[in-house]
């Protein structure tokens, strides 16, 4: 099993920026995928996943990001995506994407290694 | 939201002696209807991912050592390692898939050597 996260960087407030999670190993179709995200020197923060298409391929999000932020999937090339829009400086953080093999999506037993986004002018 | 707190936030333990780490949830996280608890323990050690080591409060996941246990119900949970080893250096998150999909983690607990 395998999760890599691509595409963070800097960026300036307001702006935005897309964050791809490449999966194999798994039936990616068959899982939801989450987002976590942990600022420099600080916990971790659910951000948001989305559901499988069996189970509506619907999203939920944490009332931080909610109105900001869209996850979605492309079941064709095992791809998770997390669009950032109006980032904030306190968007700044390491951001993972993680799943749970047992289909419940309640504890996540696989994680990628993540990736740094910076918000700042 | 359901609030996880953690405590203590750091504490030093010498090798070989037992490190115990609480985490106490605003509301329970117990599913009546199934009578589990909806409770999970992560490590993470510096520059890499969270790694799961409990879930339902006291399975342990594949491959984690048994010196690592969690106990506890409703909204006091505890994760104990029996016989501390230099490895297990690193900080430790509770998170409660209760209020699925809205999880939360606690603080997190540093361990360290002392």
């Amino acid at each position: 099993v395998h999760l890599v996260e691509s595409g963070g960087g800097l960026v300036q407030p307001g702006r935005s920026l897309r964050l791809s999670c490449t999966t194999s190993g798994f039936p990616f179709d068959d899982h939801a995928l989450n987002w976590v995200r942990q600022a420099p020197g600080k916990g971790l923060e659910w951000v948001g996943f989305i559901r499988s298409k069996a189970n509506g391929g619907t999203t939920d999000y944490a009332a931080s990001v909610r109105g900001r932020f869209t996850i979605s999937r492309d079941d064709s090339t095992n791809i998770a995506h997390l669009q950032m829009d109006s980032l904030k400086t306190e968007d700044t953080a390491v951001y993972f994407c993680a799943y749970d093999s047992s289909g419940y999506s309640y504890a996540f037993n696989y994680w990628g290694q993540g990736t740094l986004v910076t918000v700042s002018s | 939201d359901i609030v996880m707190t953690q405590s203590p936030d750091s504490l030093a333990v010498s090798l070989g002696e037992r490190a115990t780490i609480n985490c106490k949830s605003s509301q329970s996280v117990l599913y009546s209807s199934n009578n589990k608890n909806y409770l999970c323990w992560y490590q993470q050690k510096p520059g890499q991912p969270p790694k799961l080591l409990i879930y339902w409060a006291s399975t342990r996941a594949s491959g984690v050592p048994d010196r690592f246990s969690g106990s506890g119900s409703g909204t006091d949970f505890t994760l104990t390692i029996s016989s501390l080893q230099a490895e297990d250096v690193a900080v430790y998150y509770c998170q409660q898939y209760y209020s699925t999909p809205q999880r939360t983690f606690g603080q997190g607990t540093k361990v360290e050597l002392k």
